[in-house]
């Protein structure tokens, strides 16, 4: 399994401007979450999904902000209109039960890193 | 609030010495605990776990120890590689939420020759 995909792995956009991050979620995990990573507040949960339904989007900073997941196999984040300081990296992880560990293992995409000019 | 800290937001070590990276939290309701490890670039990979019913968790090189009662878990890497240079996120897992993982700050680990 090639993990999970982001794209793009860099935005550059000007204040005022719409943002769409996409994730492909890996195969067979039904939780897809949407993180962001910032300095003061480290890796910050936006919103996540079970089965393709929103569960918790309590995260997800102002109305801005807007997520969906159409299918099992894909996901995006959408900013508008996008801000400054929405500069960061945002990272989409999926998860499947590991019973080892007696929690859903998260494994993370490689991030999307989002400028706002 | 942040449920999950890590006050120590960088650490330096050098190589072959022992590293301790320090976490705290507040919710009594975490079962599980994990650790993360990040490189620039790319996105965090689980590292290690401990159950809320143990105190220690060893593999390899790395082991993690629980106290409940000072609600405070580490995490020991010894010895200390320069390959082990990241950032190390600490995260639990709500017992009313399974599905979830509540993370820390993070704390950048430097590890020099």
């Amino acid at each position: 399994d090639a993990g999970v995909i982001q794209s793009p792995r860099h935005e550059v956009t000007e204040m005022g401007q719409e943002v769409t991050l996409r994730c492909k979620p890996i195969s067979g995990h039904d939780y897809l979450f949407w993180y962001r990573q910032t300095m003061m507040r480290g890796l910050e949960l936006l919103i996540y999904f079970n089965n393709n339904v929103p569960i918790d989007d309590s995260g997800m900073p102002e109305d801005r902000f807007s997520a969906k997941m159409p299918n099992a196999s894909f996901s995006t984040l959408k900013i508008q209109p996008s801000e400054p300081r929405d500069s960061a990296v945002y990272f989409c992880a999926s998860s499947s039960w590991a019973s080892a560990l007696g929690v859903y293992e998260q494994f993370f995409g490689p991030g999307t890193r989002l400028t706002v000019l | 609030d942040q449920q999950v800290k890590q006050n120590s937001p960088s650490l330096s070590v050098q190589e072959g010495r022992i590293s301790i990276l320090n976490c705290d939290y507040t919710n009594s309701m975490f079962d599980y605990f994990l650790w993360y490890k990040k490189y620039p670039a790319e996105g965090p990979t689980f590292l290690i776990s401990i159950s809320s019913i143990k105190d220690k968790n060893e593999d390899g090189r790395f082991t993690v120890f629980l106290n409940k009662s000072a609600k405070h878990l580490s995490l020991h890497i010894v010895p200390s590689q320069p390959g082990d240079s990241a950032v190390y996120f600490c995260a639990a897992s709500p017992r009313y939420n399974t599905d979830k993982l509540i993370f820390g700050t993070g704390t950048r680990l430097q590890v020099f020759p």
